[in-house]
């Protein structure tokens, strides 16, 4: 157990539609970041916050948010849903904001979109 | 543009044999190199990291590293797998310069037979 925690974990919707997935990090950690995992393109970065604020960005479509909000928990909303938007997504968190900080990881959230 | 390349998408070994997941990478800059594992249905566990210093870095369950500059490679080896290492592993890279983000390997499956 990484001590990050993920809900739900899983999702089914349809096309079209909006969803929220929710993330909060393991004690301390200020960090947070989201992945993509599907089977054509891999495991993805997506974007990252630190204590609040955007760190870095991946390859996010604009259909996709996030936040972090004060209480260091993150969701990352996925609207207007394609059939191509299925995939695994996870959460990470780590202490600082910077790449060579430990990232540890979420047991996901499985998106499926019929 | 910063790549990591896992040639073999999956290695099949027999128990008890030794073991080497190649992974390479392209950076123009110097780079920090992760090593992840993913068992079935988890998130992604921190086997192993190199930052700086001894180009050999060990890890947990026994599995290393050696980090070769020349060859741009990061190579993960394990002398004896077990059963249980049969699992997906991921390696990471990411740039010193200023980028907070990990480009992630399309990742190399391990399946070790009794």
């Amino acid at each position: 157990d990484s001590g990050v925690t993920q809900t739900p974990k899983h999702l089914i919707t349809a096309t079209g539609q909006r969803v929220t997935l929710r993330c909060s990090p393991r004690s301390g950690d200020l960090s947070v970041y989201w992945y993509q995992q599907s089977l054509d393109q891999g495991l993805q970065f997506l974007i990252q916050y630190y204590n609040g604020e955007e760190r870095a960005k991946g390859n996010i479509l604009e259909r996709f948010s996030a936040q972090q909000f004060p209480d260091l928990h993150s969701e990352l909303n996925l609207s207007s849903l394609e059939l191509g938007d299925s995939a695994l997504y996870f959460c990470a968190s780590s202490v600082e904001e910077w790449g060579t900080d430990t990232q540890y990881f979420g047991p996901g959230t499985r998106l499926t979109v019929l | 543009a910063q790549s990591v390349t896992q040639l073999d998408s999956q290695v099949p070994v027999f128990e008890e044999a030794p073991v080497e997941l190649r992974c390479n990478y392209s950076s123009s800059v110097s780079v920090y190199l992760f090593w992840y594992v993913q068992y079935p249905n988890q998130g992604l566990q921190l086997l192993l990291k190199y930052l700086s210093g001894s180009t050999l870095v060990k890890g947990i369950n026994g599995f290393e590293a050696e980090f070769n500059k020349s060859q741009t490679s990061f190579h993960l080896r394990k002398p004896s797998v077990h059963i249980s290492d049969t699992a997906e592993y991921f390696c990471a890279a990411g740039r010193l310069d200023s980028s907070y983000k990990l480009i992630f390997g399309s990742g190399t499956r391990l399946l070790v037979r009794p």
